[in-house]
C-alpha cells in the first residue's frame, strides 16, 4: 500500500479554521484518500473520502491536490470536541478493503 | 439504526485464560474487519471476514488467535491461554460492501487487560 506522511501534531484556537497535511507521494490512480479521527478512549470514526475532485460534507472538506500527492483535510471551525487523533488512509480502488492506520496527526484545540 | 455494537466493553483475564470478544455489525453490514491498537500505538489490521467466510487474516498471530463470522449471531474473536501482551484495545468495523469506496464503521471497542 501507498504510504502517507502526516504531522506528529497539530495545535488549533478554537472557533478557527485547521488544516490538516497529508503527502502521499507515491500515491496509484485508484487510491481513495480516506481521513478517520479516533477521540480519546473511543473507536475510529469516519471523517471524509474523495478520490480525485474536492469533497464537502456537513464535518469537513477534503481538498486534493491536482496531482494527488498531497491532500489537506479542513475543519471550517474547530471545536473542543474535535481534538483527536487524524488519519489520512490510502484504500486501493482494485483488490483491497482494510484501512491501513499511521500515526496520524494529533489535534490539539485551545479554548 | 444501531451502530456497531461490541461487547463487553472492559474485559479482564488472567495469564492462561482464553477471551472472547463480540461483534455485531450494523444492520445491513456484511463485511467485518478486526483491528487492534496497543497502548500508544496506531491500529492494525487483523482480520477481514464475510458470513463464513475469512476474507484476509494476514494480520492474526499465527497462534492462540482465531476469528469467526457466523451465519446467524455475531463475529468473535477469540483469543486462547492470553499472555500479558495481549493487552489492548480490540476493534471491531463493519461496512456494506467490500470496496474502496465506502466508509467503515467502528464500534467502541473492547478493552482487553491480562493480568
Amino acid at each position: 500500500d501507498a504510504k502517507t506522511t502526516q504531522p506528529n501534531s497539530m495545535e488549533s484556537n478554537e472557533e478557527e479554521p485547521v488544516h490538516l497535511p497529508c503527502n502521499h507521494s507515491t500515491i496509484s490512480g485508484t487510491d481513495y484518500i480516506h481521513w478517520y479521527r479516533q477521540l480519546p478512549s473511543q473507536g475510529p470514526e469516519y471523517v471524509i473520502h474523495g478520490l480525485t475532485s474536492n469533497v464537502n460534507n456537513r464535518m469537513a472538506s477534503l481538498a486534493i491536490a491536482e496531482d494527488r500527492k498531497s491532500s489537506t483535510l479542513i475543519l471550517h471551525r474547530a471545536t473542543l470536541r474535535d481534538a483527536a487523533v487524524y488519519y489520512c488512509i490510502l484504500r486501493r480502488g482494485a483488490g483491497s478493503y482494510q484501512l491501513t492506520f499511521g500515526k496520524g496527526t494529533k489535534l490539539s484545540v485551545i479554548p | 439504526n444501531a451502530g456497531v455494537m461490541q461487547n463487553p466493553r472492559h474485559l479482564v483475564r488472567r495469564r492462561g485464560q482464553e477471551a472472547r470478544l463480540r461483534c455485531s455489525p450494523m444492520k445491513g453490514h456484511s463485511h467485518v474487519y478486526w483491528y487492534r491498537q496497543l497502548p500508544e500505538e496506531g491500529l492494525k489490521f487483523m482480520v477481514y471476514l464475510q458470513k463464513e467466510n475469512i476474507i484476509d487474516e494476514s494480520g492474526m498471530p499465527k497462534e492462540r488467535f482465531s476469528a469467526e463470522f457466523p451465519k446467524e449471531g455475531p463475529s468473535i474473536l477469540r483469543i486462547q491461554q492470553v499472555v500479558r501482551g495481549d493487552s489492548a484495545a480490540y476493534f471491531c468495523a463493519s461496512s456494506p460492501e467490500g470496496i474502496p469506496n465506502t466508509e467503515a464503521f467502528f464500534g467502541q471497542g473492547t478493552r482487553l487487560t491480562v493480568v
